[in-house]
């Protein structure tokens, strides 16, 4: 079946412009995070959305960052006023909710490569 | 989350198991063992998981001791395509931190 999805696949910005990152997720899926990693680093947690609980935003880096998940199913990362220090690989990965106590296994993307210039 | 410990790089002859350790000393009761692959320029791949027995799937094995302070990936028969960052993840069951944490993880090189 078909996969996490993420679009562009690449994005080259120039310093100060706003950009807006797209992740559809596995259909079902209620549980959708967002990393990031920047080249030769591992991955670094952004935020998670779970149904419709409110999201873990613990890992954004700044206030320039947020992400909205619409009914549920796709989500958009923007990061406005982009830095050079932003770019990285950004990955999109969607779990299904997983039973107190239990596993969950979380399925990724490809990822957008985000050049700031 | 555990922290876990990896070798940097490993290397292995194609055709031939390639064994991967991963400790993980601080692993609490609840806390299940991940493996993920990274194959360069591709996102996270999911390999295999378990909490106390064994587990086998079409990609792999996973053993880990009876202690649970420690395991092993086994891929049985490497091929030059699983050349790739392989990580070990130690992440707790319902209620626990939902984000994976991400080692430096082992950089597997299958040689011809």
């Amino acid at each position: 079946g078909a996969g996490v999805s993420q679009s562009p696949s690449n994005k080259v910005t120039e310093k100060g412009k706003d950009v807006e990152l797209r992740c559809d997720p596995i259909s079902g899926h209620t549980a959708l995070y967002w990393y990031r990693q920047s080249l030769g680093q591992g991955l670094e947690f952004l935020i998670y959305f779970q149904g419709n609980s409110a999201p873990d935003k613990s890992g954004l880096p700044s206030d320039r960052f947020s992400a909205e998940r619409t009914g549920g199913s796709v989500s958009t990362l923007t990061i406005q006023r982009t830095q050079q220090e932003d770019s990285a690989v950004y990955l999109c990965a969607s779990s299904l909710s997983r039973l107190a106590g239990g596993p969950e296994t979380q399925y990724f993307g490809p990822g957008t490569r985000l050049l700031v210039l | 989350d555990a922290k876990t410990t990896q070798p940097p790089s490993m290397d292995c002859a194609e055709g031939r198991a390639a064994n991967l350790p991963c400790n993980h000393s601080t692993i609490s009761g609840n806390e299940y063992v991940y493996w993920y692959r990274q194959i360069h320029s591709q996102g996270p791949q999911y390999i295999i998981h378990g909490l106390k027995n064994n587990e086998t799937n079409e990609m792999a094995s996973l053993i880990i001791t009876e202690d649970r302070k420690s395991s092993t990936l086994i891929l049985p028969h490497a091929t030059l395509r699983d050349t790739a960052v392989y990580y070990c993840i130690v992440r707790g069951g319902g209620g626990a931190t939902n984000k994976l944490i991400f080692g430096t993880g082992t950089l597997l090189a299958v040689q011809p």
